[in-house]
């Protein structure tokens, strides 16, 4: 069985400040790690995603996270939020073994960036 | 990528009605899921949509109230049934393409129940 953690419920930044969202996660397989986000009244995005390869990943807008399987971590991070990234972010993880495609979500973390 | 589409968008629904959402993919692909968000809430898997045969059901979750249907690679059915005020939800199809490891999901049904 996976599950994921999202420590923070809320998080309220001012506009330009930097951003951590914390994501840790509990699995006896090896995982693919998501972050999706959700903007208000929309559906779900995908943002960034570790398959294989280099720890650290990016997303066109700005954002990166990093895989830590020491940590069973991947923090998502910006250096510097804009109003505009105001939404909901959902961290999940999916086996990496057999067909099992089904995500396992964290409760997400509602990011507020404020003028 | 894939582009998803669901239908209805949103709907307001009487309590002890049904309601059937469409999910249509713009390619073919091999994995289809329906998942439910309710208010405030993080998601949680529903299904499993199985072509051509009977659906794969989470914990919690029965075929007599959340029939699904998969009748192609590309389209499903999410039917929700005797709806009560607690199935006040948003209803979301997501899918995996053929040779991915990421699953896509669409805009969402939202439905409420009065």
């Amino acid at each position: 069985a996976q599950s994921v953690t999202q420590l923070d419920s809320q998080v309220p930044v001012f506009e330009e400040a930097p951003v951590e969202l914390r994501c840790n996660y509990s699995s006896s397989v090896s995982v693919y790690l998501f972050w999706y986000v959700q903007y208000p009244n929309q559906g779900l995005q995908l943002l960034l995603k570790y398959l294989s390869g280099s720890t650290l990943v990016e997303s066109i807008n700005g954002f990166e996270a990093e895989f830590n399987k020491s940590q069973t971590s991947f923090h998502l991070r910006k250096p510097s939020v804009h109003i505009s990234d105001t939404a909901e972010y959902f961290c999940a993880v999916s086996s990496t073994g057999g067909s099992n495609y089904k995500l396992t979500f964290g409760k997400g973390t509602l990011l507020t960036v404020n003028p | 990528s894939a582009v998803i589409s669901q239908k209805p968008s949103r709907d307001i629904c009487q309590r002890g009605t049904s309601l059937t959402i469409q999910c249509q993919v713009d390619s073919q692909v091999t994995m289809m899921f329906w998942y439910r968000q309710q208010p405030g809430q993080s998601l949680t898997l529903i299904a499993t949509a199985n072509q051509g045969s009977e659906a794969t059901y989470e914990s919690g979750f029965v075929i007599d109230k959340f029939p699904i249907s998969r009748p192609n690679l590309t389209f499903s059915t999410l039917t929700v049934s005797n709806m009560s005020p607690e199935d006040s939800s948003i209803y979301l199809c997501s899918v995996r393409t053929a040779g991915g490891n990421t699953i896509y999901f669409g805009e969402g049904s939202w439905l409420t129940v009065v």
